[in-house]
Parts: C-alpha cells; sequence; structure tokens
C-alpha cells in the first residue's frame, strides 16, 4: 500500500516554542493531506484538510493562527504547533488518500504520527 | 450525538472466541465505510473495507446495513495478536472521515 511518513516521530519542547512536524507522501502524489490530534484513551480528531497550493481548510474549534498549515508540493505538508503549551501535547497524526483510488472510497494513508510532549 | 458511535468495550476475551463489535453513524448520506485497527501508541491501520454486501477476510467479516445505518465486524477465532483498539470509520460524499471513539479488545491465553 502506499506511505506516508511523518518527522519527528517524537519531540518534547518547552512552553511557549514552536513545533513543526512534516508529513510526506513517499509514492503518490496527495493534492490533499489531513492533520489529526489523538488524546490518550480518545479517538482522532480532524484538526485540517491541507490543500496543496491552497489554504488549509480547519475544523471548528482549530485555531488557525496556533496550528499553521502549510502544503507546499504535492508531496509534503507541515504542520507548526506555535507557541505551544502543555495542552497542545497530543499525538499528531497526519493521513493521505491515494487520488488514483478517489476521494470518496479511498482508504486512508496514516503516517506513524508524532508525539509531542511540551513541558 | 456522536456522528459515529462504537460500543464502548473494553472487551476482554480468550483466545479461540469470537467477538463481535458494531458501529452505527448519523449521517445518511455518509457513503463507504472502513473499520480500522490502531495498536498503542500506533497509528491506524487499515483492516478492511465495509461493503453492502458484506464482505469476508479470513477470520473477519464485516456488514453494512444502510437502512440501520449500522456496521458490524465480526472476528472468529481471536487470537493473541488482534488485541488492539477497532474504529469505525465512515466517510461523506465529500470524502470527510469520521473515526469512531473504537472499541478495544484484550484477548487472553
Amino acid at each position: 500500500g502506499a506511505v506516508v511518513s511523518q518527522h519527528p516521530s517524537w519531540v518534547i519542547c518547552k512552553s511557549g516554542t514552536s513545533v513543526k512536524i512534516e508529513c510526506r507522501s513517499l509514492d503518490f502524489q496527495a493534492t490533499t493531506m489531513f492533520w489529526y490530534r489523538q488524546f490518550p484513551k480518545q479517538s482522532l480528531m480532524l484538526m485540517a484538510t491541507s490543500n496543496e497550493g491552497s489554504k488549509a481548510t480547519y475544523e471548528q474549534g482549530v485555531e488557525k493562527d496556533k496550528f499553521l498549515i502549510n502544503h507546499a508540493s504535492l508531496t509534503l505538508s507541515t504542520l507548526t504547533v506555535t507557541s505551544a503549551h502543555p495542552e497542545d501535547s497530543s499525538f499528531y497524526i497526519c493521513s493521505a488518500r491515494d487520488p488514483t483510488s478517489g476521494a470518496v472510497r479511498s482508504e486512508q494513508y496514516f503516517g506513524p504520527g508524532t508525539r509531542l510532549t511540551v513541558t | 450525538r456522536k456522528e459515529v458511535e462504537q460500543d464502548p468495550g473494553p472487551f476482554n476475551v480468550p483466545e479461540g472466541a469470537t467477538v463481535a463489535f458494531n458501529c452505527t453513524y448519523s449521517n445518511s448520506a455518509s457513503q463507504s465505510f472502513f473499520w480500522y485497527r490502531q495498536d498503542c501508541r500506533k497509528e491506524p491501520k487499515l483492516l478492511m473495507s465495509v461493503y453492502s454486501s458484506g464482505n469476508e477476510d479470513g477470520r473477519f467479516t464485516a456488514q453494512l446495513n444502510r437502512a440501520s445505518q449500522y456496521i458490524s465486524l465480526l472476528i472468529r477465532d481471536s487470537k493473541l495478536s488482534d488485541s488492539a483498539t477497532y474504529l469505525c470509520v465512515v466517510n461523506t460524499n465529500a470524502g470527510k472521515s469520521t473515526f469512531g471513539d473504537g472499541t478495544t479488545l484484550t484477548v487472553k491465553p
């Protein structure tokens, strides 16, 4: 199946600093990628849809100025958590669909996730 | 009410048992359905898609009832390696995915 990578896999940062997470589709071009956040014992919550060459679409309640998304190429989307605080500590996962499979019926390929801890 | 609801679990079963998970969805415009498996501290991975006619993959059987807006996953002859959280995922016609909260399965020797 398709492969999606994320970097870094884990990061510890101090409160107030910014953290950038990269998501790459390795063997297909993804015009759309998705960013999720998952707190312990909870499900994945969609944060935003990253669109190549245009602005990201954020879900209700997600601050676009705090979670900056850049989808500069067909294989790379980045999520920057600005001025991180301890409550931002979470498991951040990106995903992409293989566009040749169609948007509705295709499965999502998930990156391995980034575990962020803000101290 | 959540868009996708799953059995809260946890399910603790002995090896060899048959276990069934249920999932209901509220958006009647939903187009496609999936079961994903997520191991602790790992990303979700596709277990199987769910088709209207029902589908089977080895020990796993998925069924969809559009009229009742209900999806199920049946696992037969449970193995220790089946221990994981199982996520029900529903896609709308706009391609947006909504995840259930997951059902945790622990298979014991």
